[in-house]
């Protein structure tokens, strides 16, 4: 069974572009999570999507919005890039609500 | 506020050895606890899931413990082999369906 996918997996970008990062889930898993990982702040959370509804956003800027598709697949898209976002972008996918959540390889974003 | 400390930030031991990594949360209304491991610039692997009714539970040479009366977690891991070298995260879910990172334990593991 295939694991999460990301795509791209690497991303340059200049400040003041925008930036549209996915995330494929396992097959089946309907939940899918979307984190941000820097060195300073570590890992936190961005959007949580459940059959195509967001049921949380964290405490991100409007610029970070998200959206999920009806077979699963998600995609989060930043705008107006600051060298802020430059961090590791990580999508998890669960199948149940509350059951064990799988890491994608992650899209490593670098704004210049 | 809901927060997560690992102790210890890094830890060194010899080849052999066994291991307590420890998980401390504030806020006990928890769902569930995952641990992770993550290697140096990759995703997150899932270790363990113990849920909040559950004691412990155990994969392998890792066993995971969970107190939720009193926040805390602890994941054991028996005789270290250099291949556990790796960063070691804990990350209780809550109903917001979102889960909440420590720091992380960054294990290192001598030949």
């Amino acid at each position: 069974k295939a694991g999460v996918t990301q795509t791209p997996r690497y991303l340059i970008k200049t400040r003041g572009q925008q930036v549209t990062l996915s995330c494929s889930p396992i097959s089946g898993h309907r939940s899918v999570s979307w984190y941000q990982q820097t060195p300073g702040q570590g890992l936190q959370f961005l959007f949580e999507y459940f059959s195509e509804t967001q049921r949380n956003k964290g405490n991100f800027p409007g610029r970070f919005s998200g959206r999920q598709f009806s077979n699963s697949r998600s995609e989060m898209n930043v705008s107006t890039l600051e060298l802020g976002d430059s961090a590791l972008y990580l999508c998890a996918s669960s199948l149940a609500q509350y059951d064990t959540q799988y890491f994608g390889p992650g899209t490593r974003l670098t704004v210049l | 506020k809901q927060e997560v400390t690992q102790i210890p930030a890094a830890l060194s031991v010899p080849e052999g050895e066994n291991l307590v990594l420890n998980c401390s949360f504030t806020d006990s209304a928890i769902y569930n606890l995952q641990w992770f491991r993550q290697d140096p610039g990759k995703g997150l692997t899932s270790l363990l899931l113990i849920q909040s009714s559950q004691r412990e539970q155990t994969s392998g040479r890792l066993n995971a413990s969970l107190d939720k009366s009193s926040g805390r977690s602890t994941l054991y891991i028996a005789a270290s082999q250099p291949g556990d070298s790796a960063t070691y995260l804990c990350a209780p879910l809550y109903s917001s369906y979102k889960l909440i990172f420590g720091s992380g334990t960054r294990l290192l593991v001598r030949p």
